[in-house]
């Protein structure tokens, strides 16, 4: 069984489009993540979510709003996509919102802005 | 100054060879310290935890030295399967943010 899940794995779409994307753990976890991992390869956190609540919200553009219905869950919607959205966006799930637990990853959205 | 700071590599070694990569981190609250691997367009994986007394996990040593604020990842007999980039991350503590550094990729070559 996979941990963590995210749909769609490739996303290919025009500028100024508005897109979703969904990501599910089955670990049982508190606490949910979206990073961004752009051409360089750097991994930044965007947000992050324990038991529905919002903890972080980076300094991330308001186009990107990230929505948890329940804590197993945890969506990423993007308005008005632009050129530099382009990048691979990784959900991750812990179980405690502290530092000291593992991250478990889900395999990624490479998305493609053009 | 970024948060958390690799040599991107890459390191290229032989099979068999021992390798060691450092990573440094800017803020001395830091409270925890992990080191992940990631495979070509994978998601990163835990590989070892990092603890203050050093730990060890088959041939992979981690160290933590947080009087200079760096944090070593050694792996011995390296194997083709090592290749990977290994990302070191650090974190302030309770619902604090994990930093990732951009990464030190391996290349083991037979």
């Amino acid at each position: 069984d996979t941990a963590v899940s995210q749909t769609p794995k490739y996303l290919v779409t025009q500028m100024g489009n508005d897109k979703s994307i969904k990501c599910e753990q089955n670990l049982g976890h508190d606490t949910m993540y979206w990073y961004k991992q752009d051409s360089k390869k750097f991994l930044k956190i965007m947000f992050s979510y324990n038991n529905k609540e919002l903890i972080i919200n980076e300094t991330v553009p308001n186009r990107f709003s990230p929505k948890s219905p329940d804590k197993a869950h945890l969506n990423l919607h993007i308005n008005s996509l632009e050129l530099g959205d382009s990048a691979v966006y990784f959900c991750a799930s812990s179980q405690l919102a502290g530092g000291t637990d593992t991250q478990y990853f889900g395999p990624g959205t490479r998305l493609t802005v053009l | 100054r970024k948060e958390v700071e690799q040599d991107p590599g890459p390191f290229n070694v032989p099979e068999g060879a021992t390798v060691a990569f450092n990573c440094t981190y800017s803020n001395s609250a830091s409270q925890s310290f992990f080191w992940y691997r990631q495979d070509c367009r994978k998601e990163p994986k835990l590989l070892m935890s990092v603890y203050s007394s050093g730990n060890e996990d088959g041939r992979f040593t981690a160290q933590l030295n947080r009087a200079s604020q760096y944090i070593s990842l050694l792996i011995r007999d390296s194997k083709l399967s090592d290749s990977a980039t290994y990302l070191c991350v650090v974190n302030r503590g309770n619902f604090n943010k994990f930093y990732f550094g951009s990464g030190t990729k391996l290349n083991v070559k037979p």
